[in-house]
Formats: structure tokens, sequence, C-alpha cells
């Protein structure tokens, strides 16, 4: 089945560690986001990539890191220097020209990082 | 500095009615709306979406209706049903690859 696949589902960090959250899709999609989700907020961009090996910074890169050296895949590394790094954190994916107009992206069933 | 707004972070409706959910948004340059649907602990799912050439787009139970002048779009679920109880996401593009979200309103459909 196509779609996007997230792992891991769960993940504890140790303050002033790194994790790389990993995000596979094989929908032939050339666009791929992360977005983060705070409880009772929107989602908010963190990086995004329109082609593989290049990427750009969403509303809140500060303190993550992106790579994009394949198509398929897009994993987002969380580094110490996040802050406040517990949330709720969903790649996507998108075929820009899909559709008349606009957009649409799809979504993973998300990733939980929690500091401990 | 929040572009798309969802002023009503929950709505209460009886299974069988209608659902309507509002959303604002602040940038002249969106042309692009989407309505996203997610259950806890899940990613969200496309549901609907609309051009900045419409002005209405209907799918099975669900409607979006988008008012241009007052950059104001709802998305209407007719009728509700128990399974429609989720958070949902207004999203809105400037034909670019972002998208910006509002913060969600939660739908609890009562039996």
């Amino acid at each position: 089945d196509g779609g996007i696949t997230q792992s891991p589902k769960y993940l504890f960090r140790k303050e002033g560690q790194n994790v790389t959250l990993s995000c596979e899709q094989n929908l032939n999609h050339d666009a791929m986001y992360w977005y983060r989700q705070d409880p009772g907020q929107g989602l908010r961009l963190i990086y995004y990539s329109q082609i593989v090996n290049d990427f750009q910074k969403g509303d809140i890169a500060e303190g993550y890191s992106v790579s994009r050296e394949k198509k398929e895949s897009f994993p987002l590394t969380v580094t110490s220097a996040q802050k406040n790094p517990t949330a709720f954190y969903l790649c996507a994916s998108s075929h820009p020209g899909q559709g008349a107009f606009g957009n649409t992206i799809y979504f993973g069933e998300g990733s939980w990082l929690t500091v401990v | 500095d929040q572009q798309v707004k969802q002023n009503s972070p929950s709505l209460s409706v009886q299974e069988g009615r209608i659902s309507i959910l509002n959303c604002d948004y602040t940038n002249s340059m969106f042309d692009y709306f989407l309505w996203y649907k997610k259950y806890p602990a899940e990613g969200p799912t496309f549901l609907i979406s609309i051009s900045s050439i419409k002005d209405k787009n209907e799918d099975g139970r669900f409607t979006v209706f988008l008012n241009k002048s007052a950059k104001h779009l709802s998305l209407h679920i007719v009728p509700s049903q128990p399974g429609d109880s989720a958070v949902y996401f207004c999203a809105a593009s400037a034909n670019d690859y972002k998208l910006s979200f509002g913060a969600g309103t939660t739908v609890t459909v009562r039996a």
C-alpha cells in the first residue's frame, strides 16, 4: 500500500541528546514536509523539501535539521538546541500539480517525542 | 503571526444535525484552502479543498464555502455522524509548497 511511514511512533529523549525521526514515502511525491503539533495548537512547519538535495526552513526551524538524500526519505533530527522538543511530529508529502489547483499534502501517522 | 484562524476551539452537535465549522484568514495571497480531519495520536487526513476561483465545493456530506471578500470559509457536515467526532483543521496556501494551518476545532457528535 502507498503511504507515508513515520518511525518510531514514540520516542523519549534525554536532555542534551540529539534524536532522529524517520519518514519514508512510497507515493513518488516530490515534496516532503515536517510539521510539529503542540496541544491545543495548529500545525507549524519546521522544514520542507521540494526536491532531492534541497530543503528550506519553515516557521520554526531553530533546533532542527533535515536531509533529503533520496526522494523517498526525509529524516528530521531534533538537536539539543531545541529547547522545548516535546511534541507530536508529523511528516507529510505532496506531488505539486496534482489536481487543477493547489497543493494537497498527505500526512503520516505521526511520532510522539517526549523529553525525560 | 497566525494567518489562519479558527476561533471556535470546540463544537458539540447532535447526531443527524448540521455541523458548521468556521475559518478566517488574513493573507490575501491565499488561493487554495483545505480542511483536514484528525483523530487523537494520528496524522491528519485530507477531507475537502476549494480553490479561490470557486465559492463552493461539495463532496458527499461535506461542503466547503468560500467568501473571498470576507476572507472566510466554512465547512458544513450534513448530517453529522458519531464518526465525525474529531479535530478539524483549516489550512491555506498561496500557490506555493507551504500550508498554513489554523489551531483546529474539536467536534463532538452526540448520540
